[in-house]
C-alpha cells in the first residue's frame, strides 16, 4: 500500500511565523498535491508537483509557496502565518487511479 | 466556477435504509470520476470510481451510476450503517494532460442513525 506522511498532525502557530509542513511519500509517484479543506468549502487545490523541482498553482496559491527537492518530498510553506490559513491540510500522491491522501495537518494561527 | 458540485451539505438516513449521495459536473472534459470518503481528523480515503465509458460501477454495498448526458453522477449506499457516516466527496479528472488532478465537490455530511 502507498504510504503517504505528513510529519505533524497538529500544529499551533503565530500570526507572522514561516510554517513548513512536510509530506513525505513511499511509491515514487511523480505527482504530489497540496489540498487545504475548510468546512462548507472543501478541499481546494493549493499547488501540485509533477516532478522534482516542477511545481504549478493550484486554484488558491496565495501565501503559499512549494518546494520538492527529492521525488519523495513535498513540501508546503506558509511565508508569513495568518490566522485565515487555519485550515486542515492534507497532501496526497497520485498513482493511476486517483489520490492516496496523507492524515492531514491540523494548522491553527493565533 | 465550480466545476464540481454537491448540492447537498447534509444527508441523514436510518440504518438499513439505502443512501443516495449526488453530484453534478459542468466540464465536458471531465472523463473520470470518485468517490472519496472522509472521517473527522483523517485524510479522505478512496471509496469507488468510474471512467465516462460505463454507467455502473458497483463494490459491494457501494455502487456509482453515471449519467453523462445530465453530467451527473450518484453514490448509492446500501444497506446504509452507522460506520458510513462521514463526509464523502466527489471528485473528477480529465484523463489528457491533466497530471492527473482532481477536482473536488465541497462534499456531503452523511449521518446513518441507529
Amino acid at each position: 500500500d502507498v504510504k503517504v506522511t505528513q510529519s505533524s498532525r497538529y500544529l499551533v502557530k503565530r500570526t507572522g511565523e514561516k510554517v513548513f509542513l512536510e509530506c513525505v511519500q513511499d511509491m515514487d509517484h511523480e505527482n504530489m498535491f497540496w489540498y487545504r479543506q475548510d468546512p462548507g468549502l472543501g478541499l481546494r487545490l493549493i499547488y501540485f508537483s509533477y516532478d522534482v523541482k516542477m511545481k504549478e498553482k493550484g486554484d488558491i496559491p496565495e501565501g503559499y509557496s512549494v518546494s520538492r527537492e527529492k521525488k519523495e518530498r513535498f513540501s508546503l510553506i506558509l511565508e508569513s502565518a495568518s490566522t485565515n490559513q487555519t485550515s486542515m491540510y492534507l497532501c496526497a500522491t497520485s498513482p493511476r487511479d486517483g489520490y492516496t491522501f496523507g492524515s492531514g495537518t491540523r494548522l491553527t494561527v493565533v | 466556477d465550480q466545476q464540481v458540485k454537491q448540492n447537498s451539505p447534509s444527508l441523514s438516513v436510518q440504518e438499513g435504509r439505502i443512501s443516495i449521495l449526488n453530484c453534478d459536473y459542468t466540464n465536458s472534459m471531465f472523463d473520470y470520476f470518485l468517490w472519496y470518503k472522509k472521517y473527522p481528523a483523517e485524510g479522505p480515503t478512496f471509496l469507488i470510481s468510474i471512467s465516462s465509458i460505463k454507467d455502473k460501477n458497483e463494490d459491494g454495498r457501494f455502487t456509482v451510476f453515471l449519467n453523462k448526458s445530465a453530467k451527473h453522477l450518484s453514490l448509492h449506499i446500501v444497506p446504509s450503517q452507522p460506520g458510513d457516516s462521514a463526509v464523502y466527496f466527489c471528485a473528477a479528472r480529465a484523463d489528457s494532460g491533466s497530471n492527473y488532478k482532481l477536482t473536488f465537490g465541497k462534499g456531503t455530511l452523511l449521518t446513518v442513525n441507529p
